[in-house]
């Protein structure tokens, strides 16, 4: 089955760690997107990747970061610079200017 | 960054019940999309919509795009207990980040059985 799947589900961390979230798809999709939400907020952009080896910066990229070496895999880091990780991270991913579909997210607690 | 204007920010309804939100922009977009999130998941997307005017029809769902293009509608008829969740809109400006969504920050229903 074509999908998007992220790992974990669930992931504590302690502060001053960085940790990378998963996300692969297998939609064979140029562009995947990272997006954190809060509690009662929308879903906000932190980075995207129209193609392997490009990335820019979301609406809130400080203290994240990106690599997309293969087009099927969009990890994300949380570095320690990130004052307030505690969040879900949902991963998603379309063809150029196409419908998004997301995966099932990760939700990370800082301990 | 931009944000859309979505409304109600929650709604308590009775089963059988019909429901409406809708999404207001201060900017033209080009394309309108309905998601539904359940806990603890990501979104699914009901609904896209690519054409002002456009009335569009998912089941028991009715999503519109607004004949100003800066607003969407949603309608879900003879709510049922798994209609719980939150529905959010996302609107594409082709004007913005390289036609980056936008989204609202959604709807939460309740369904009460």
């Amino acid at each position: 089955d074509g999908g998007i799947t992220q790992s974990p589900k669930y992931l504590f961390r302690k502060e001053g760690q960085n940790v990378t979230l998963s996300c692969e798809q297998n939609l064979n999709h140029d562009a995947m997107y990272w997006y954190r939400q809060d509690p009662g907020q929308g879903l906000r952009l932190i980075y995207y990747s129209q193609i392997v080896n490009d990335f820019q910066k979301g609406d809130i990229a400080e203290g994240y970061s990106v690599s997309r070496e293969k087009k099927e895999s969009f990890p994300l880091t949380v570095t320690s610079a990130q004052k307030n990780p505690t969040a879900f991270y949902l991963c998603a991913s379309s063809r150029p200017g196409d419908e998004q579909f997301f995966g099932p997210g990760t939700r990370l607690t800082v301990l | 960054g931009q944000q859309l204007n979505q409304s109600p920010q929650s709604m308590f309804i009775q089963e059988g019940e019909d429901v409406s939100m809708n999404c207001t922009s201060s900017s033209i977009f080009n394309t309108w999309l309905w998601y539904k999130q359940d806990p603890g998941e990501g979104p699914v997307l009901l609904i896209a919509l690519y054409k002002a005017g456009e009335l569009t029809s998912n089941g028991r769902l009715t999503a519109q795009f607004g004949t100003t293009r800066k607003d969407s509608f949603l309608n879900i008829s003879a709510s049922i207990p798994s209609d719980v969740g939150i529905y959010f809109c996302a609107g594409r400006n082709y004007g913005g980040s390289q036609g980056n969504l936008i989204f609202g920050k959604g709807t939460k229903l309740s369904v009460k059985p």
